[in-house]
């Protein structure tokens, strides 16, 4: 089924790990995006990217990295993980000129 | 003060009602959102709104803009609406304008 597929859906990591969180999308959407949700906020935009090879930061981008090698595929790496970063992360598509977005599944993240 | 606000918070309905949730924001938009938010987390996206109004089975939009407001109106209200429906504004032109996201209403349509 086409849309926005998000790997792992749950995750626990000690403070310092790292890992990568993966989102990867079949409709040829140029922009993907990287939100996290936290209790009482709204969603938070992380980082994001307009095309392969092009990224560029969001509101909340420190201590989270992304690369966009191809159009399919846009990973989250969290370098050193914080119980700050204790959320629920989601990735999302749209076509360029902004039309609705996609979302994926979601990751429940706890850093202990 | 936020710059994407939504009322209510919380809202419980008797199913039939007619259902109105209210989105105020404080800057220039070219487009607004509304999704909704389902209890195991997925988040689906209802409509996108540049001016007047969108209708989607029970489900109608509206936006303002010379007031900044939009309202997501449901009618015939049903338990099966009961999620959290979200309003968030996309400041540029292009996906690549950034969208702030309100707080999200809590509905709870009972029967």
């Amino acid at each position: 089924n086409a849309g926005v597929t998000q790997t792992p859906k749950f995750q626990v990591l000690k403070t310092g790990q790292s890992m990568t969180l993966q989102c990867a999308q079949d409709m040829n959407h140029e922009y993907m995006s990287w939100y996290r949700q936290d209790p009482g906020m709204g969603l938070r935009l992380i980082h994001y990217s307009v095309g392969a090879g092009i990224t560029d930061q969001g509101e909340v981008p420190n201590g989270y990295n992304v690369s966009r090698s191809t159009t399919e595929d846009f990973p989250l790496r969290l370098l050193s993980a914080a119980p700050s970063q204790t959320s629920v992360y989601f990735c999302a598509s749209s076509s360029p000129w902004g039309g609705l977005y996609t979302f994926g599944s979601g990751t429940r993240l706890t850093v202990v | 003060k936020n710059e994407v606000e939504q009322s209510p918070q919380n809202l419980t309905a008797q199913e039939g009602e007619f259902i109105t949730i209210n989105c105020s924001y404080s800057v220039g938009i070219s487009a607004l959102h509304w999704l909704q938010q389902h209890p195991g987390g997925g988040i689906v996206s209802l409509f996108m709104l540049s001016s007047g109004k969108k209708k989607h089975g029970r489900l109608i939009a509206t936006i303002n803009i010379q007031e900044k407001h939009s309202s997501l109106h449901i009618t015939a209200s049903h338990p099966r609406d009961s999620v959290v429906y979200i309003c968030a504004v996309r400041s540029g032109e292009t996906s690549g304008s950034r969208l702030t996201f309100g707080e999200g209403t809590q509905l709870t349509v009972n029967p």
